[in-house]
């Protein structure tokens, strides 16, 4: 079974801090992806990663950067957290054939509090 | 721009019955739809994977239709049970790059 895991279920950080949110999957699937979900919002997009050192932005990048030094191996940072950035985190894995995305595999994602 | 809908925040159905759920799509022709279930405070499962050229797929309980005249999925949950209440999402690919998701159906199945 495909296993997408998470650093962290639940989080707790003071505005201005950096976070970081680690997520590790099994499966050598060359893309990862990183969303947080809002409640009326749905599933928005910050980044994606097609390879190593790769990096797209996603729908909602801003105040968000990632890192890629590893296949298996994601990473979402905030640079500087503030009380927006309150919000479930999820990370997902998939394959890449023919140019297409297939199914996503997810984390079981970390619900982030800023205060 | 490329929207994907599901145009039902909601569904209630008793148990036992057929609960079908809708997903649209405009501005673009996707090759693929795919469904998702998420149970609270967890991460979305993948259920099935419909391609444009398929009319229909089933899995166990599970059938998926896609309609690209209508520009549309149906997704059907027959004998219903109140294990199968949860969060169902839609998705598809944008321009061959990540997928968007709608924003979900939560369906209640009551006993």
């Amino acid at each position: 079974d495909v296993k997408v895991t998470q650093s962290s279920r639940y989080l707790v950080k003071r505005t201005g801090e950096k976070v970081f949110l680690e997520c590790v999957q099994d499966m050598d699937h060359e893309n990862m992806f990183w969303y947080r979900q809002d409640p009326g919002l749905g599933l928005r997009l910050i980044y994606f990663s097609y390879d190593v050192k790769m990096k797209e932005k996603g729908d909602i990048p801003e105040g968000y950067s990632v890192s890629r030094e590893k296949k298996e191996r994601f990473s979402l940072i905030l640079e500087s957290a503030s009380t927006n950035q309150t919000s479930m985190y999820l990370c997902a894995s998939s394959f890449l054939r023919q140019g297409l995305n297939y199914e996503q595999y997810f984390g079981p994602g970390t619900r982030l509090t800023v205060t | 721009s490329q929207k994907i809908e599901q145009n039902s925040e909601a569904l209630n159905i008793q148990e036992g019955k057929t609960a079908t759920l809708t997903c649209n799509y405009t501005n673009y022709s996707p090759a693929y739809l795919q469904w998702y279930r998420q149970d609270p405070g967890r991460g979305p499962v993948f259920l099935l994977l419909i391609r444009e050229n398929e009319k229909e797929k089933r899995k166990e309980r599970l059938k998926v239709t896609f309609d690209t005249t209508l520009k549309q999925s149906l997704f059907h949950i027959t004998a219903s049970q109140p294990a199968d209440s949860a969060t169902y999402l839609c998705a598809s690919h944008q321009a061959g790059t990540a997928l968007i998701f709608g924003k979900g159906t939560t369906l209640s199945v009551s006993s």
